[in-house]
């Protein structure tokens, strides 16, 4: 996978705009970004991806950059339950079988 | 409809003995991926089954592992001889992989404890 970066960990105050960035400077022109989370002793769950065009559905935003170096993914209202850990994953376009989690941002939603 | 499913939730078992863990993908969905997770560590890719293909098996961690999938639907993931550092969660993945479309749905995963 084309290598991401995370902020270990970021707080949001309930109701605000939870903004989550990863950067994949290493990305290919046909390479999508996903973006999962998963929530204490739950598996992963799918959010959102995208290639160039930025992205909405009814659980979040993403935006990627014109270069495709960076990408935020944006909780509009975050609740408590949006605690979780949020994985930014960059497949190869060709062995998009192994995805690579790594450690990802621990968001923590305070009341 | 109905996600996907991984029996048992929890298995405690002693070292050395074998253990078989079951993953029941969505219906339709094409292919299959278990990876293991550690405490407080991240995902770790075992294996991938798609279709009828010859299964990737370059995340296996030992020749103990080995995995199954019938009829293109169920998986078994099996551990022989089981070992202490084989306690992890192991979380049963699938997707449609329809061109483009790489989004794998989890299974709530089996946590397997080795005594």
């Amino acid at each position: 996978d084309a290598k991401t970066t995370q902020p270990p960990s970021m707080d949001c105050a309930e109701g605000r705009a939870a903004n989550l960035p990863c950067n994949h400077s290493t990305i290919s022109g046909n390479e999508y970004v996903y973006w999962y989370r998963q929530i204490h002793s739950q598996g992963p769950q799918y959010i959102i991806h995208g290639l160039k065009n930025n992205e909405t559905n009814e659980m979040a935003s993403l935006i990627i950059t014109e270069d495709r170096k960076s990408s935020t993914l944006i909780l509009p209202h975050a609740t408590l339950r949006d605690t979780a850990v949020y994985y930014c994953i960059v497949p190869q376009l060709y062995n998009f079988n192994k995805f690579y989690f790594g450690s990802g941002t621990k968001l923590n939603v305070k009341p | 409809g109905a996600g996907v499913s991984q029996s048992p939730s929890n298995k405690v078992t002693e070292k050395g003995k074998d253990v078989e863990l079951r993953c029941d993908p969505i219906s339709g969905h094409t292919a299959l991926y278990w990876y293991r997770q550690s405490l407080g560590q991240g995902l770790e890719f075992l294996i991938y089954f798609q279709g009828n293909s010859a299964p990737d098996k370059s995340g296996l961690p030992s020749d103990r592992f080995s995995a199954e999938r019938t009829g293109g639907s169920v998986s078994t993931l099996t551990i022989q001889r089981t070992q202490q550092e084989d306690s992890a969660v192991y979380l049963c993945a699938s997707s449609p992989t329809t061109s483009g479309n790489y989004e794998q749905y989890f299974g709530p995963g089996t946590r397997l404890t080795v005594t």
